[in-house]
Order: structure tokens, then C-alpha cells, then sequence
């Protein structure tokens, strides 16, 4: 039990384009996901908080409007990516908690903007 | 801020060798510390944590025990075997309830030889 699944695991857009990850829960409801990226070498950075059915909270310097976070349920959340940018690539991974303290991860997304 | 810092990979050891792996945390209150594991093309899985000063975690014959006066929470296994090979990430959150975010290391690669 306890499975979060991402689509797509990887992802090549042209610049200038939108880029929609996909983060469900397969096997519980999620109170809470979480957004993280990645960068080579580097540690996860927590990017976004997301509760379902209300505004995500984001980390200081993560632009709301460049990444925007829909929880529309207790299963599914999504991280859009816009107007897309080499800077962008990145990867990108979500985790769910079922209860208040474990967070479950996805495999991650690779998204790289040409 | 919150910071945790872990030894840079790769390391490599031959099997049945012991293993440590440092981390040492920065945080202005008290959080509970956790070790994650990432297996290629996986995502990450909680290996153990610890709640609070003293406390050991332990799974699958590796622990760690949250250390305050040394700010640490080192890993540790005492014979390792080629299917530990994975990226190991030190992570750490404030146990005040609810669902927070983790604050996580850069991670280190871990390589058993057979």
C-alpha cells in the first residue's frame, strides 16, 4: 500500500510552452502533497504545499505563477509548469501523506525544455 | 534556515564491509530526522527515522541515532550487501503536527561491490 504514482516520467517541451505533471495517490487519500525538484547532484528542494481543495502554499522564491498547483482531490495533484525555460529543467517529484507524518514519494518527472 | 549536510559520494565499498554515513542538521528548534533511500528508477522510501534526542532508528540492519549534542544522525550498518547500492538522503522535519515539508541533504551514493 501507500503508492504514489507521476505522469509522465519524462517530458521534452520546446520553450515557451506548459508542461503538466500529474501526482496521484493510488492506493489511500492524500491529505497533503508535496512538490520538490531536483537538481543534478543536489539536494530535493520543497518547491509547494498542497492541500485538497485549497491554495497551495509556496517556499520562498518559487514563482506562483510559473508553477501552478491544482489539488482538486484527495488523490490527484498537478504542478503546470508555463511558459516553459532551459532554466526550468529540472526533476521534479511529489509525495503524499496519508497521515500527518510519513510522506510517500513518486518516481519523479524529468523535464527537460529545449 | 534549516539545513542538513551529508558526506559527498559516490562510496563505494566491498561487500560485508561496515558502513557510515554522516549527516549533521542545522534548525532552531527540535525536529524529528529521517534516513530515505532511492533505488534506481524508484522513488523515495523511508528507511527509519528518530522523533527526538536519543532515540535509534532501525530498519533492514541499518540505524541511526539522533544525536542533539553533536547535531548528527549518522547511518550505519554493519555488513552491507550489494542490494544496498542506492542514494541515501538525510532528512529532517518538524514534528509540531500536521504535514511539513522535509528539508533534505544532497543525498550519497552508495556502490557495494560483490
Amino acid at each position: 500500500g501507500a503508492v504514489v504514482s507521476q505522469h509522465p516520467s519524462w517530458v521534452i517541451c520546446k520553450s515557451g510552452t506548459s508542461v503538466k505533471i500529474e501526482c496521484r495517490s493510488l492506493d489511500f487519500q492524500a491529505t497533503t502533497m508535496f512538490w520538490y525538484r531536483q537538481f543534478p547532484k543536489q539536494s530535493l528542494m520543497l518547491m509547494a504545499t498542497s492541500n485538497e481543495g485549497s491554495k497551495a502554499t509556496y517556499e520562498q522564491g518559487v514563482e506562483k505563477d510559473k508553477f501552478l498547483i491544482n489539488h482538486a482531490s484527495l488523490t490527484l495533484s498537478t504542478l503546470t509548469v508555463t511558459s516553459a525555460h532551459p532554466e526550468d529543467s529540472s526533476f521534479y517529484i511529489c509525495s503524499a501523506t496519508r497521515q500527518a507524518y510519513e510522506q510517500f514519494f513518486g518516481p519523479g518527472t524529468r523535464l527537460t525544455v529545449l | 534556515g534549516d539545513s542538513v549536510t551529508q558526506m559527498e559520494g559516490p562510496v563505494t565499498l566491498s561487500e560485508e564491509a561496515f558502513l557510515t554515513i554522516n549527516c549533521t542538521y542545522t534548525a532552531t528548534g527540535y525536529p524529528s530526522l529521517f534516513w530515505y533511500v532511492q533505488y534506481p528508477g524508484e522513488g523515495l522510501q523511508l528507511l527509519l527515522k528518530a522523533t527526538k534526542a536519543d532515540d535509534k532508528g532501525s530498519n533492514k540492519g541499518f540505524e541511526a541515532t539522533y544525536r542533539k549534542e553533536t547535531t548528527s544522525f549518522h547511518l550505519e550498518k554493519g555488513s552491507v550487501q550489494v542490494s544496498d547500492s542506492a542514494v541515501y538522503f538525510c532528512a529532517l522535519r518538524y514534528s509540531g503536527g500536521g504535514a511539513d515539508g522535509l528539508t533534505f541533504g544532497k543525498g550519497t551514493h552508495l556502490i557495494i561491490q560483490p
